[in-house]
């Protein structure tokens, strides 16, 4: 069975700095991979997702995400954070064709102003 | 917009109590899922269902169950809580054969005394 690993559990930085989340999923082939955000007191939405096709993937509030096949990878970018960013970052990856999602353990991200 | 509701915020139950957790979806999903949400173990898949009537147990069913008679409702049944079910709770829905975005609702926190 496909599993996911985010490789950071907490991440600290101040405003403006660059932001990488790591984001690996077990086997190949065909794969649908997503981003969710949970902000402080709301629910789970979506970030970015890929499906094919370029496998550099943009998500809102100048987020984004790379699908490197190679290395079983979809890492979460973000080039200069704000405090606002502060939440916590779900990867995951649809397993076989009912459309069960597959979730890492997340990562959450505290931002100092 | 896609609304995915939980019909409580908070609930405080006794140990032994049955409990009940409905989620109402109204995009017309196929699919409906049930995690529960843990610090540091991320989503974990209870049941989700693809039709009507249809069930599949997730990765953690035991001490749930599930029933879904109407397309837009996905009730969690707990039998008999235990305070090892203190937990969030969170409903999603997704299209079964395209997209597979998942919309989440808000989250029960459940708590078992």
């Amino acid at each position: 069975a496909q599993s996911v690993s985010q490789h950071n559990h907490h991440v600290i930085l101040s405003e403006a700095a660059s932001l990488e989340l790591g984001c690996n999923y077990s086997y190949g082939g065909t794969v649908n991979l997503f981003w969710y955000v949970q902000y402080p007191g709301q629910h789970l939405q979506l970030l970015l997702k890929y499906f094919s096709g370029d496998p550099l993937v943009k998500g809102i509030k100048g987020f984004e995400a790379e699908f490197i096949k190679s290395k079983f990878s979809f890492n979460l970018r973000k080039p200069s954070v704000q405090w606002s960013d502060t939440a916590e970052y779900f990867c995951a990856v649809k397993e076989g064709n009912t459309g069960k999602l597959i979730f890492g353990q997340g990562t959450t991200l505290q931002v100092k102003p | 917009d896609v609304k995915v509701t939980q019909s409580s915020r908070y609930l405080v139950k006794r140990t032994g109590e049955k409990v009940f957790l409905e989620c109402v979806q109204d995009m017309d999903h196929e699919n409906m899922f049930w995690y529960r949400q843990d610090p540091g173990l991320g989503l974990r898949l209870i049941y989700f269902s693809y039709d009507v009537k249809m069930k599949e147990k997730g990765d953690i069913p035991e001490g749930y169950s599930v029933s879904r008679e109407k397309k837009e409702r996905f009730s969690l049944i707990l039998e008999s809580a235990s305070t090892n079910q203190t937990s969030m709770y969170l409903c999603a829905s997704s299209f079964r054969h395209t997209s597979y975005e998942q919309y989440f609702g808000p989250g029960t926190r459940l708590t078992v005394t």
